[in-house]
């Protein structure tokens, strides 16, 4: 089955203690990318990624690190979580960065930092 | 700049009415344009899809949408809601050139039995 794959789906964590949220799609995908969703301002993308080793910023990355060292996997990483990241997190996928390709969206990552 | 405006945040309707999503653009060229759907608890699911061609789009699951490049809009439309549609409705805008997608803020949609 086609689908994006993120863990962990929960998690709650402490002010300045690093984490990874993974991400994996099984659909040889080149167009990765990560949003975060919060009330009111809907889905913000905070990186994307070309392909292997391609990234690039989004709209809100600051306080985020990623990396693609597979197609198959683009995690998020942490590195000092603060109280504003706490929010709804999720992965994406595209065949391709053409912005008419349909985007496969992972079922959330929710993240509570205090 | 870019942007996508949803203005109603929460519609209520009863199931069989018909319904009515608004969705307005800004951006300098022919956008590419996708609505959206999210399940409580579920990622999000893509309903349909315009970059060309006829400006009435088809979906999945009923619904349609109409581009309206004068009014710069895509309003997503269903003739008649069931209760399964209680949702969160997204509208985006693809940008050629930059690889990014823009998300309104959502449209709450609840169907009254």
């Amino acid at each position: 089955e086609a689908q994006v794959t993120q863990n962990p789906r929960y998690l709650i964590t402490v002010t300045g203690k690093k984490l990874t949220v993974t991400c994996s799609q099984n659909m040889n995908h080149e167009y990765m990318s990560w949003y975060r969703q919060d009330p009111g301002l809907g889905l913000r993308q905070i990186y994307y990624s070309m392909n292997v080793e391609v990234t690039d910023k989004g709209d809100v990355p600051e306080g985020y690190k990623v990396s693609r060292k597979e197609k198959r996997n683009f995690p998020l990483i942490l590195e000092s979580p603060s109280p504003n990241q706490t929010s709804l997190y999720f992965c994406a996928s595209s065949p391709e960065g053409d912005p008419g390709n349909t985007i496969y969206f992972g079922e959330g990552s929710w993240l509570t930092v205090v | 700049a870019q942007s996508v405006t949803q203005p109603d945040i929460h519609i209520t309707v009863s199931e069989g009415a018909s319904l009515e999503l608004r969705c307005n653009y800004s951006y300098g060229a022919t956008p590419y344009l996708f609505w959206y759907v999210q399940s409580p608890g579920q990622g999000l699911q893509l309903l349909l899809k315009y970059f060309s061609g006829d400006t009435l789009v088809q979906g999945i699951k009923g619904f349609e949408a109409e581009f309206k490049r004068s009014q710069s809009s895509f309003n997503l439309r269903k003739p008649s809601v069931h209760w399964s549609d209680a949702a969160e409705y997204f509208c985006a805008v693809g940008t050629s050139g930059t690889y990014k997608y823009i998300f309104g803020t959502g449209t709450r949609l609840k169907v009254l039995a």
